[in-house]
């Protein structure tokens, strides 16, 4: 059965410190793989996906940015965080229009 | 632009009471409607609603989809505590890999 694994499940970090969040998926290969972030209480807010390794899409303009190196990791960086990067932030991935899974989260505070 | 909105976007009632969650879009070359029950970190499918697929019933929960009205609707009877949860509402679209996420609707169900 597929799996998805994302890593660390909560992170402190000072403004303007650069940021690496990973995701990995088990069981399956060549998935449609995603970023989003939450704030608090509310919907995910869709930050890139990915349909293949080195294909990357950017649904926001932000301070982030995502790659995908091989074909079941999926990472998110940034160089220099911002305040307002704090969220949770959620991986997930699904075989085309088809549901998607979710790993269990990142919250990321930015002090 | 497209948008998905649900509400309300808080709810509290007593245990055993039925509840109802809207969720309304409007975006363009829709294909299907998801549910997703969030408790406190990887949000979990729920149902899939399509054209060929209106409504769907598992146990207590039951989703219509009303394609003329651009809607769907989450039905929970004789809710119980472990139904308290964060229960978002999202839509595909014909021909791209991505979902678009309402803002959510937090259920508190008290004993």
């Amino acid at each position: 059965s597929q799996t998805i694994h994302q890593w660390p499940a909560t992170l402190v970090q000072p403004v303007g410190s650069p940021l690496s969040l990973e995701c990995t998926v088990e069981g399956t290969s060549n998935p449609n793989l995603y970023w989003y972030r939450q704030a608090a209480g509310r919907g995910l807010q869709l930050l890139f996906y990915s349909v293949g390794i080195g294909q990357i899409s950017s649904e926001v303009p932000q301070n982030l940015s995502a790659s995908r190196p091989q074909d079941r990791q999926f990472i998110l960086s940034s160089k220099k965080l911002l305040l307002s990067d704090s969220g949770f932030y959620l991986c997930a991935w699904g075989p085309s229009n088809q549901p998607q899974h979710f790993g269990d989260g990142t919250r990321l505070s930015i002090l | 632009e497209d948008k998905v909105v649900q509400s309300p976007l808080s709810l509290v009632v007593h245990e055993g009471d039925t509840v109802t969650l809207n969720c309304s879009y409007e975006v363009t070359n829709f294909r299907s409607l998801l549910w997703y029950k969030q408790e406190k970190k990887a949000p979990t499918f729920l149902f899939m609603l399509t054209s060929s697929g209106i409504e769907k019933k598992s146990g207590r929960l039951s989703s219509i989809l009303d394609k003329k009205e651009l809607s769907s609707i989450l039905n929970i009877t004789a809710t119980q505590t472990g139904d308290s949860a964060i229960y978002l509402c999202a839509v595909t679209f014909q021909g791209a890999q991505k979902l678009v996420f309402g803002q959510g609707t937090r259920l508190t169900i008290n004993p």
